[in-house]
């Protein structure tokens, strides 16, 4: 079975600031994906961003990125420029590729406050 | 386009009753899942399915079934709720070369 770690629970960041949000993976696989989303009070999941293993460069969405080392299992996400809408938590999650179904493993999350 | 719908929004049932939850899309999705989110924990899988007709147990099937009969529904049944079945349930749809899920936006169980 894959794992995923979230060892954050909890984090705060000054409005403007940067944060950065840790997960961890286990798995015995070459080819995955690895996603983080976030989930504001409303409880809408929302993709924030998504890297492919085979990729190495790291992915960017505006002011998300992320920092993906294949070799040490690790996939941060580095929030940029906080913002009070950010206020959420986030899950990273891992699929592997050609899963029939396309199944995820979530992390079990972390909330992240903006503080302004 | 309305995405992924779930209903109820909210439901409180008594231990030992049965109940649907409810999940469409109307994006032609083959794939479809059902995941709780429990406070600690994360979002686990419990059934999902690959297209019309075939369904598979994912981490936590125990006390659910499910079906599909047609590419846009995939309800969730539980024969015989219990407590341990409170949570917050999403369905969620993706497709072949995407790798991306498509939420809905959560029933809320509880069970007293």
């Amino acid at each position: 079975a894959q794992t995923v770690t979230q060892s954050q629970p909890e984090m705060s960041v000054q409005d403007a600031e940067t944060v950065t949000l840790s997960c961890t993976y286990d798995t015995s696989e070459n080819n995955y994906y690895l996603f983080w989303y976030k989930q504001p009070p409303s409880r809408q999941m929302i993709l924030v961003i998504r890297q492919e293993a085979y990729k190495q460069q790291n992915a960017t969405e505006n002011r998300f990125s992320v920092n993906f080392q294949k070799a040490a299992k690790s996939f941060s996400l580095k929030i940029s420029d906080s913002q009070l809408g950010d206020t959420a938590m986030y899950f990273c999650a891992f699929m592997k590729h050609d899963r029939p179904g396309n199944q995820f493993y979530f992390g079990t999350g972390t909330s992240l406050t903006v503080i302004p | 386009n309305a995405g992924v719908t779930q209903t109820p929004k909210f439901q409180v049932l008594k231990t030992g009753q049965s109940m649907t939850l409810q999940c469409a899309q109307d994006m032609n999705h083959e794939y479809m899942s059902w995941y709780r989110q429990d406070p600690g924990m994360g979002l686990r899988l419990i059934h999902y399915s690959v297209g019309a007709g075939i369904t598979d147990q994912g981490e936590v099937p125990n006390g659910y079934n499910v079906s599909r009969s047609t590419t846009e529904d995939f309800p969730l049944r539980l024969l015989s709720a219990a407590p341990s079945q409170t949570s917050v349930y999403f369905c969620a749809s993706s497709y072949e070369g995407n790798y991306e899920q498509y939420f809905g936006p959560g029933t809320r169980l509880t069970v007293t």
